[in-house]
């Protein structure tokens, strides 16, 4: 049972536009929720994260958004760039089991020139 | 060390061969995880240590699978007679909290091929 979804397995966007990475959940104990990023041959990277309490967090070009009714999360990458091209990662925590991540299958983004 | 290191990067096992993964957290990090990346999937939670102590083995998906972290540092992932479905990246992280996914940093992994 995935309890944490990446319906898209890829997305490929414009150099210079936004980006929007999807993400759904169906366990109602999580609320703590993570982005990670991976290139080949290296392990993932935390990006971005954001509590149930809140519906928004934003660290430069990277905005998560939080729909705790919908269960649904989103990454918003604006503008994308080159470098940004990487397979993105949702994972969800319930903090009372904190130490366990719950992560998604990923979707891999192409940044194109 | 600046990261968390992972040997060996690439191991191929005969079926039914015994292997010993590593892992070197980044010095002082209380906090040690492993996860299991089968290919075309995400990462899995295997097993967490808060020092030496294992608290929660409950990713391990058979008996086969043993892990240690015998003096709060270095951790050894053990799995016995290999199996074809064990073939995949195991991935460890540490973090310097304790129980707390936020922050954590992944080593590269160790690409397992069961042959």
């Amino acid at each position: 049972d995935q309890q944490v979804k990446q319906n898209s397995p890829s997305l490929s966007v414009q150099e210079g536009r936004i980006s929007i990475l999807n993400c759904d959940y169906t366990n109602s104990m999580f609320d703590y929720f993570l982005w990670y990023k991976k290139y080949p041959a290296e392990g993932p990277t935390f990006l971005i994260s954001i509590s149930s309490i809140k519906d928004k967090n934003e660290d430069g070009r990277f905005t998560v958004f939080l729909n705790k009714s919908a269960k649904h999360l989103s990454l918003h990458i604006v503008p994308s760039q080159p470098g940004d091209s990487a397979v993105y990662f949702c994972a969800a925590s319930n903090t009372g089991t904190a130490s366990k991540l719950t992560f998604g299958t990923g979707t891999r983004l192409q940044v194109t020139l | 060390g600046a990261g968390v290191s992972q040997s060996p990067r690439y191991k191929v096992a005969k079926r039914g061969q015994d292997v010993a993964l590593r892992c070197d957290p980044i010095s002082g990090h209380v906090s040690l995880f492993w996860y299991q990346q089968a290919l075309g999937q995400g990462p899995e939670f295997l097993t967490y240590f808060q020092n030496e102590a294992q608290l929660d083995k409950s990713g391990l998906p058979s008996d086969r699978f043993f892990a240690e972290r015998p003096e709060g540092s270095v951790s050894t992932l053990k799995i016995q007679r290999t199996q074809q479905e064990d073939s995949a990246v195991y991935l460890c992280a540490s973090s310097l909290g304790t129980a707390s996914p936020y922050g954590y940093t992944f080593g590269s992994g160790t690409r397992l091929t069961v042959v």
